[in-house]
């Protein structure tokens, strides 16, 4: 039992580069969302999805995509990578009904 | 606006008990207080959450008001590892989103 898994943990793109951030659990959670945290800052939610095929915007949706085709996967994608995306990246997964949610470990993303 | 308000910053020596408090003083009767940490970077820890009763698991004990407008999340035995950043959360039961506020970064002194 793995939990959360992200990759990469570390990456570093150029501005314009697209990429994708990669988010599996093995929990058979409902439930699974996507944060970012700025250097000192909170966390703060970007997109999140109740189940497979149905995702929705969080409080920092612009510049990111998401679908949800599995319970397993839930993929975060930057089509065009800006400087003000450099940040730290959580997925999260939980099942319904407001229970514990179990993190992952970060992804550090650099854009230069 | 902010559901909580939380002391930026509070200290604790080893081995005392840690009181974290928490005002929520506009919650709702359908919602939940929930707590998390963060140790350095990483990813948030689940730690304890209760509606009205207090609560206690392995980590932690939760004393809500009978208000119910505020809480305290107390850690019994402080040592150097529960050095982290605590986040209270007040969230409707059956609402999956968390939503952080900027939470207490929580000292443990030697």
């Amino acid at each position: 039992n793995a939990g959360v898994t992200q990759t990469p943990k570390f990456q570093v793109l150029k501005t314009g580069q697209s990429m994708t951030l990669q988010c599996a659990q093995d929990m058979n959670h409902e439930y699974m969302s996507w944060y970012r945290q700025d250097p000192g800052m909170g966390l703060r939610l970007i997109h999140y999805s109740v189940g497979a095929g149905i995702t929705d915007q969080g409080e920092v949706p612009n510049g990111y995509n998401v679908s949800r085709s599995t319970t397993e996967d839930f993929p975060l994608r930057l089509l065009s990578a800006a400087p003000s995306q450099t940040s730290v990246y959580f997925c999260a997964s939980s099942y319904r009904g407001g229970t514990e949610a179990f993190f992952g470990q970060g992804t550090r993303l650099t854009v230069v | 606006d902010a559901k909580t308000t939380q002391p930026p910053s509070m200290d604790c020596a080893e081995g005392r008990a840690a009181n974290l408090p928490c005002n929520h003083s506009t919650i709702s009767g359908n919602e939940y207080v929930y707590w998390y940490r963060q140790i350095h970077s990483q990813g948030p820890q689940y730690i304890i959450h209760g509606l009205k009763n207090n609560e206690t698991n392995e980590m932690a004990s939760l004393i809500i008001t009978e208000d119910r407008k505020s809480s305290t999340l107390i850690l019994p035995h402080a040592t150097l590892r529960d050095t982290a950043v605590y986040y209270c959360i007040v969230s409707p039961k059956g609402d999956d989103k968390i939503i952080f506020g900027k939470g207490t970064r929580l000292h443990i002194l030697p």
